[in-house]
């Protein structure tokens, strides 16, 4: 059964630094994996999406990478802001399942000014 | 532009009162679920519909029932309510799940059964 993972369960960094979050998953037989920010009392939206055939993608200041191989992912977050603290979830969808996403339990971060 | 609307926000029920929770978008997705989140835990889906007309059970169905009889809606029934369905509830939508589409969701609901 996949698991997903996320180390640690909270973070907090001060204003400016570059951060890595990290994902990791039993099963590397995905279909995809997203990366997901959850404000309090919001619902998720949707950061990035890496299929399973590539490498990394990248939206502004954050950069997604996989590694199927290890089942390991990385959000990372250049020059971080107070804005950025939320949440942070991956998800993988498994086509075993029909593409239902499994869950991480999420990383709160929180970027001091 | 609306994109997943849930109603209510907020609900407190007894134990044994039913209740729906309504979901509704207008992006015209094909694929719509309903999951509950629970402190420390990840999301966990408790049915989803990839299409009107058909639905089918997730990781956690027992105590729900869904339908979807548009496009549209796919509204969640929680039969009797018990507090271990104390939860914030989310519905998400994408275009098509197989297609690798990112998943759109309401703000939630948050149930508290007494």
């Amino acid at each position: 059964k996949q698991e997903v993972t996320q180390i640690p369960a909270a973070l907090s960094v001060p204003e400016g630094e570059n951060l890595v979050l990290n994902c990791s998953f039993t099963d590397s037989a995905i279909y995809n994996l997203q990366w997901f920010r959850q404000d309090p009392g919001k619902g998720l939206t949707s950061l990035l999406l890496i299929q399973s055939s590539q490498r990394e993608q990248t939206s502004g200041r954050l950069n997604a990478s996989l590694d199927k191989s290890s089942g390991r992912s990385t959000l990372y977050i250049a020059a971080s802001q107070p804005g950025d603290s939320a949440t942070y979830l991956c998800a993988v969808s498994e086509m075993d399942s029909n593409y239902q996403l499994i869950w991480g339990a999420g990383t709160k971060l929180i970027i001091k000014p | 532009n609306a994109g997943v609307t849930q109603t209510p926000k907020f609900q407190v029920l007894k134990t044994g009162q039913s209740m729906t929770l309504q979901c509704a978008q207008d992006m015209n997705h094909e694929y719509m679920s309903w999951y509950r989140q629970d402190p420390g835990m990840g999301l966990r889906l408790i049915h989803y519909s990839v299409g009107a007309g058909i639905t089918d059970q997730g990781e956690v169905p027992n105590g729900y029932n869904v339908s979807r009889s548009t496009t549209e809606d796919f509204p969640l029934r929680l039969l009797s309510a018990a507090p271990s369905q104390t939860s914030v509830y989310f519905c998400a939508s994408s275009y098509f799940a197989g297609v690798g589409q990112p998943q759109h969701f309401g703000d939630g609901t948050r149930l508290s059964i007494l």
